[in-house]
């Protein structure tokens, strides 16, 4: 099983500033097709989850381009480049390169 | 609209079975893939299996497979989930989830399954 490490768990912001999340991978995510299922998730309170980036860097429709998706490898990125309200919640990674399919622990994203 | 409706969730005993529905609209149900994802309320999301766009065999989390069966009816657009010898541990919101190829971009709003005596 590929396990999914993110760091922080915990992401206190001041509104209008960056962000960045960061997604470790126990293996490599690319697949034998060549792409890389690597996804992004954003879970407000209440609410399930909704999908912000996909294979990596592909930002879903109807996402704002505040947010973005790098990597490779073992080692992916979420950036918000300017956080507003509405971006609070809990933000996991996930891959689907392998089964079974495994998310990050989540990261908690606050307004200072 | 596009939209993911999940339903059949309650309260259980355990070793009792229950059956979860999705019906799904506002999209081509049959050439997708289907997942189940559960979260226990305050914690995070679990993949427990899915099931390919034509239907046949399932694939499952270590933690369920033997006593959980995903399957669906492309006729009525809807996607199951058969939960046999249920555990407290399976105690979770359960959620829906569309994949085109390698992500779940369309959830739906969960159904509660509470597993306790």
């Amino acid at each position: 099983e590929i396990v999914m490490t993110q760091t922080p768990l915990s992401s206190p912001v001041t509104l209008g500033q960056p962000a960045s999340i960061s997604c470790r991978s126990s293996q490599g995510l690319v697949h034998s097709d060549g792409n890389t299922y690597l996804s992004w998730l954003h879970q407000r309170p209440g609410q399930p989850p909704r999908l912000l980036i996909y294979k990596v860097s592909n930002r879903f429709s109807g996402v704002p381009d505040r947010f973005s998706g790098s990597g490779a490898g073992t080692d992916f990125t979420l950036k918000i480049s300017r956080v507003e309200a509405e971006d609070v919640g809990v933000y996991y990674c996930m891959q689907a390169t392998q089964f079974p399919y495994t998310f990050g622990q989540g990261t908690k994203l606050e307004i200072k | 609209e596009v939209l993911l409706l999940e339903s059949g969730g309650d309260l259980v005993q355990p070793g009792g079975s229950l059956r979860l529905s999705c019906a799904a609209s506002g999209f081509t149900f049959s050439s997708y893939a289907m997942n189940w994802v559960r979260q226990v309320p305050g914690k995070g999301l679990e993949w427990v299996s899915v099931i390919l766009a034509g239907g046949g065999g399932g694939t499952y989390a270590d933690s369920v497979r033997g006593r959980f069966t995903i399957s669906r009816d492309n006729s009525k657009d809807t996607l199951y989930l058969q939960m046999d010898n249920l555990r407290v541990e399976d105690t979770a919101l359960y959620y829906c989830a569309k994949e085109p190829v390698g992500y779940l971009d369309l959830w739906g709003r969960g159904t509660l399954v509470t597993v306790s005596s």
